[in-house]
Parts: structure tokens; sequence; C-alpha cells
């Protein structure tokens, strides 16, 4: 079981250019949450996706957005870089969205705006 | 809307000492309440869970209890060692997770 896989590992962008980020979760899980972890900060929750559904959100600006395919991996978008998006994104999978439900986090992806 | 404070660190013991790291939550219910661990150089780990009030999680010799009274899920261990050395997340749970700001810990030979 290779759990949750994200690619690519590191990403240098340009302020004003648009990212992808992909996950791929572990297997037998069908819930996708991502987060945004800054430099020394906690995780902080940008979005959730059920059935190739965003159901659940943070607080984060529309130029966030994301996508479930039917195999359950996920994208997540960033358009109109700034600076202050730098940061690990990192990616959960669960099997559903229950609060007592175990998430398996990926490595991350470092993504650093110049 | 829901927040998790944990103690700053970095916290510095040596070997075989005792670890208390301090969390408190404030949510609107009951969350299920998770501790994460982040050892150098790899992703976020379940370390222990509780999904209730009173219920205690354990794992690799760490506990923690659900005090709803006080709203708190402190985490001890009673000897620590040196590979321990991490960085620990308290976290909340209603339908996403919800993290403190993490705690270094490093433990000293």
């Amino acid at each position: 079981d290779a759990g949750v896989t994200q690619s690519p590992t590191h990403l240098i962008k340009t302020r004003g250019q648009q990212v992808t980020l992909r996950c791929s979760p572990k297997s037998g899980h069908d819930t996708v949450s991502w987060y945004q972890q800054a430099l020394g900060q906690g995780p902080q929750f940008i979005f959730q996706y059920y059935e190739e559904e965003e159901r659940q959100r943070g607080n984060f600006p529309d130029r966030f957005s994301g996508h479930q395919f039917p195999n359950y991996s996920s994208e997540l978008n960033v358009n109109a870089l700034l600076l202050g998006d730098s940061a690990l994104y990192l990616c959960a999978s669960s099997q559903g969205a229950h609060q007592n439900t175990e998430a398996f986090f990926g490595q991350g992806t470092r993504l650093t705006v110049v | 809307g829901d927040s998790v404070t944990q103690m700053e660190g970095p916290v510095t013991l040596s070997e075989e000492a005792f670890l208390t790291i301090n969390c408190t939550y404030t949510a609107t219910g009951y969350p299920s309440l998770f501790w994460y661990v982040q050892y150098p150089g790899e992703g976020l780990q379940l370390l222990l869970k509780a999904t209730k009030a009173d219920d205690k999680g354990s794992n690799k010799g760490f506990e923690a209890t659900y005090r709803k009274e006080t709203t708190s899920f402190h985490l001890e261990k009673g000897s620590v060692q040196v590979s321990d050395s991490a960085v620990y997340f308290c976290a909340g749970c209603r339908r996403a997770l919800t993290f403190g700001s993490g705690t270094r810990l490093q433990v000293q030979p």
C-alpha cells in the first residue's frame, strides 16, 4: 500500500501564475482533504472532497479550487499566486468524512512563490 | 469557529524525563481530539485519538485524556527517548481537522 502520494514534491512559481497540485489517496479511501501549512505553523484546512464534490471549505479565497476524480484522486488549483501562498500543501485521505475517522497524510508539496 | 491552543516550544528534555504538552480546544459541541506527530523529514502521522469525554488515547507510551470540564487533551509520556524528538500537533475534528500551531520536542541523550 503506497499510502497517500502527492506530486510534485517541490515547486517554484512566479507571482501571478497558476499552479496545480495532485494527490492520490490511500487505497480504500474515498475522501480527500487539503491543508496549507505555513512555516512553523499547524496545517490549516482548505477544503474536502467526497463523491467528486466539495463538501467542506475552510477560510480560503476562491483562488483556491479543487477537483476530485472518479478514482478518488484529487487536484488543488491556486490561481493568481501571491507570495503569501508559499507553504507546504498537505493532502489527507480518509474513509468517509466523520469526525472519528483517521486521516492519513501525504508528504506534501512544498510551493515557493517568487 | 473552532480553535486549538497548544503550548509553544521548543521543549527540551533529557532522555527518560517526563513529558507534558498542553492542549486546549474551543469548539461548538465536542469534537474528536487527536495528537499528530511529524518526525524530521516525514509526513504527519496519527499518534493517538479520543472520541468522547473521559476517553484515554494511548500509543507508543504516549497518553492523553479527553477532559470535557477543562476542554483539554494534554499529551504525556513517562520517559521520553531521543527518538521522540519531533513536532507534535494537537487537533480537533468535527467535519475537518483544526490544528494547533505545533510544539517542537527536542530530547537530548
